[in-house]
């Protein structure tokens, strides 16, 4: 069983949509949880950062983390065109120094 | 807003060649971590970086890798001896703390032929 799972996609959804994605992850010692957003050839950029359970919101985007099920998500709301990216999930542990990453969802938000 | 940078944008070697990537992290942090993304794959932790010593590293990260902090302000990746599967774009990330978020680079793009 891989590390963190995460649907490499496509998704495509209509401009104004809600985008939902999703990470499932087995090592229980994880605690932090980020989602970086990735566009062609460039590098991650941070967009949620969250510490264990709960939810977490900033403007648009609202991430989600439920430690009981090992299953994290992400929150688009009001999709935008400039939204259309490679959104990676990516968690670690406490103590520890490496990220690990999942594969990384490709999202297309039609104008 | 402060920025971790990276030079050069891109790089192409030839196989066997020594190369060195280089960081600027952002300044306050004390936390430094190189990555790895081959082409269509996942971002791979190398190594991370601190107090001019290495904390942990990956089993990617063999003995033709080496780190180093030269200066107050740069952060290196030295690859001795490329290999064609060394080809991928490499990522600079910087902290504050261990649990305090990474900040990415915009990656070197190394090409090995």
């Amino acid at each position: 069983q891989k590390e963190v799972e995460q649907d490499p996609g496509p998704l495509s959804v209509p401009e104004g949509a809600i985008v939902s994605l999703n990470c499932t992850y087995s090592n229980s010692a994880f605690q932090y949880f980020m989602w970086y957003r990735q566009y062609s050839r460039k590098g991650p950029e941070l967009l949620m950062y969250t510490y264990s359970s709960g939810n977490k919101e900033d403007g648009r985007f609202t991430a989600q983390v439920d430690k009981s099920s090992k299953y994290i998500s992400l929150f688009i709301r009001d999709s935008q065109p400039s939204d259309s990216a490679t959104y990676l999930c990516a968690m670690k542990g406490t103590g520890g120094f490496k990220t690990i990453f999942g594969a990384g969802t490709r999202l297309f938000v039609k104008a | 807003e402060p920025e971790v940078t990276q030079t050069p944008s891109h790089q192409v070697t030839q196989m066997g060649q020594e190369v060195i990537l280089r960081c600027v992290p952002i300044s306050n942090h004390l936390y430094f971590y190189w990555y790895r993304q081959i082409l269509g794959q996942k971002v791979e932790f190398l190594v991370s970086f601190y107090n001019n010593e290495i904390s942990e590293k990956s089993e990617i990260f063999d003995d033709q890798f080496s780190v180093e902090r030269p200066d107050g302000s740069n952060f290196t990746l030295k690859i001795r001896s490329t290999k064609l599967e060394d080809s991928a774009m490499y990522f600079c990330a910087s902290s504050e703390t261990t649990a305090a978020e990474q900040y990415f680079g915009p990656g070197t793009r190394l090409t090995v032929t």
